[in-house]
């Protein structure tokens, strides 16, 4: 059965670095999505992306998090210069259309900055 | 106040009793997720409902969209179903965002 796959499965890094979280959806899925989970805490929607472009992002998504396909098959989250607060467990979904289509959740990454 | 409430937060289950674990939202949707989450924090999807109900093997998940209501059911239950349970909700268009927000989630643990 085909599934969405993340790499990596842990990233450590420290305050200020730059990390990029990679996903590879289900190949035939044209609708991506980053999600967040800090320790303990529920998962929060980050931001969506579909044709190449964001569709919606919340309000956690700062200009320090960026999304882009840049090759046409991984999806990829960076986040420019990483804070404490941003160690957490993330997430990519993927589905084959919008609105009412189930998402298919990759295992996630988590991140760890120190 | 949360506008996905899922209740209850813990439920600890014998071997084979039926459970449910019960969702309430305050925003307009336009689908509902049940999702399950391992203890090494992988996530899978369980259902998504739009109306009515549905059911999968021991699961059986509904939805009553007047109430802003779903719940999930399991029967039979088992160890291996020990998981955290949540419930996230797409809003629609009312709300001007169609982004999903999720439950803080049901954890259930269930003994042998």
């Amino acid at each position: 059965e085909p599934e969405v796959t993340q790499t990596p499965s842990h990233q450590v890094t420290q305050m200020g670095q730059e990390v990029i979280l990679r996903c590879v959806p289900i190949s035939n899925h044209l609708y991506f999505y980053w999600y967040r989970q800090i320790l303990g805490q529920k998962v929060e929607f980050l931001v969506s992306f579909y044709n190449n472009e964001i569709s919606e992002k919340s309000e956690i998504f700062d200009d320090q998090f960026s999304v882009e396909r840049p090759d046409g098959s991984n999806f990829t989250l960076k986040i420019r210069s990483t804070k404490l607060e941003d160690s957490a467990m993330y997430f990519c979904a993927t589905a084959q259309a919008s609105g009412s289509n189930e998402q298919f959740f990759g295992p996630g990454t988590r991140l760890t900055v120190l | 106040k949360n506008e996905v409430e899922q209740s209850p937060q813990n439920l600890t289950a014998q071997e084979g009793e039926f459970i449910t674990i019960n969702c309430s939202y305050s925003v307009g949707i336009s689908a509902l997720h049940w999702l399950q989450q391992h203890p090494g924090g992988g996530i899978v999807s369980l259902f998504m409902l739009s109306s009515g109900k549905k059911k999968h093997g021991r699961l059986i998940a509904t939805i009553n969209i007047q109430e802003k209501h779903s719940s999930l059911h399991i029967t039979a239950s088992h160890p291996r179903d020990s998981a955290v349970y949540i419930c996230a909700v797409r809003l629609d268009a009312t709300s001007g965002t169609y982004k999903y927000i999720f439950g803080t989630g049901t954890r259930l643990k269930v003994l042998a």
